[in-house]
């Protein structure tokens, strides 16, 4: 059972465009996780969010949590070749246990 | 700080045959958790570690995965006897009071 679902699957776009990746869930969890995981490598940490309706920004990156706590967005503006990389989300039910993580998104940002 | 460290990073074994992966947690985190990664079924939590206690392991998948975290540096991932669906990436990650996570660059196991 797929706790998170994350769309697109795949994404591919050119340098300079803007997008946004989404998380959705239908259960409400105490906080969500951002993470971007490059190729041969472990995922690395963006972002926390944790209040419903919060928005955190990360240079060009931009999160957001759905009021209801069981949705999640992240919006890239302007989009590098060094953004490129598989993003994922990750909720948890309990304030410091285990995270679940959706089934990503695949970007890749054109030159 | 190093990271989380994980060996080998590269692991080939033939069906049947024993494999016991290794971890190295950042110093002073008190989390441990052990993941997979595959194609079909993206990052699965397999079980995780609280001050050295396994907390929750209902995320490995079968009797023939085991994990131990002998002390606050060190955990091992033991599978015996492997078999060719256990290919996969597998992390290790640790964190302080179980908030944030940092993942280790993976071993990529293929059993033959």
């Amino acid at each position: 059972t797929q706790l998170l679902e994350q769309s697109p699957q795949f994404l591919s776009i050119q340098e300079g465009e803007n997008l946004t990746v989404y998380c959705n869930s239908s259960s409400v969890f105490s906080s969500l996780q951002w993470y971007r995981q490059e190729p041969g490598e472990g995922p690395v940490l963006l972002v926390t969010v944790v209040t419903g309706g919060e928005v955190k920004k990360l240079k060009r990156l931009t999160f957001q949590f759905g009021d209801a706590r069981k949705d999640s967005s992240l919006h890239i503006t302007a989009a590098q070749p060094g953004d490129t990389g598989l993003y994922l989300c990750a909720g948890a039910w309990d304030t410091g246990n285990q995270f679940y993580f959706g089934t990503g998104t695949s970007l890749t940002v054109i030159p | 700080d190093a990271g989380v460290i994980q060996s080998p990073r590269h692991e080939v074994t033939e069906m049947g045959q024993e494999v016991t992966l290794r971890c190295k947690p950042i110093s002073g985190h008190d989390y441990l958790f052990w993941y997979r990664q595959t194609m079909m079924r993206g990052l699965e939590l397999l079980i995780y570690f609280n001050n050295n206690v396994p907390i929750d392991d209902s995320g490995m998948p079968e009797d023939r995965f085991s994990a131990k975290m002998p002390n606050a540096s060190f955990s091992t991932l033991k599978i015996q006897p492997s078999e060719p669906r256990d290919s996969a990436v597998y992390f290790c990650a640790s964190g302080f009071m179980g908030y944030e996570q940092y993942f280790g660059p993976g071993t990529r196991l293929t059993v033959t």
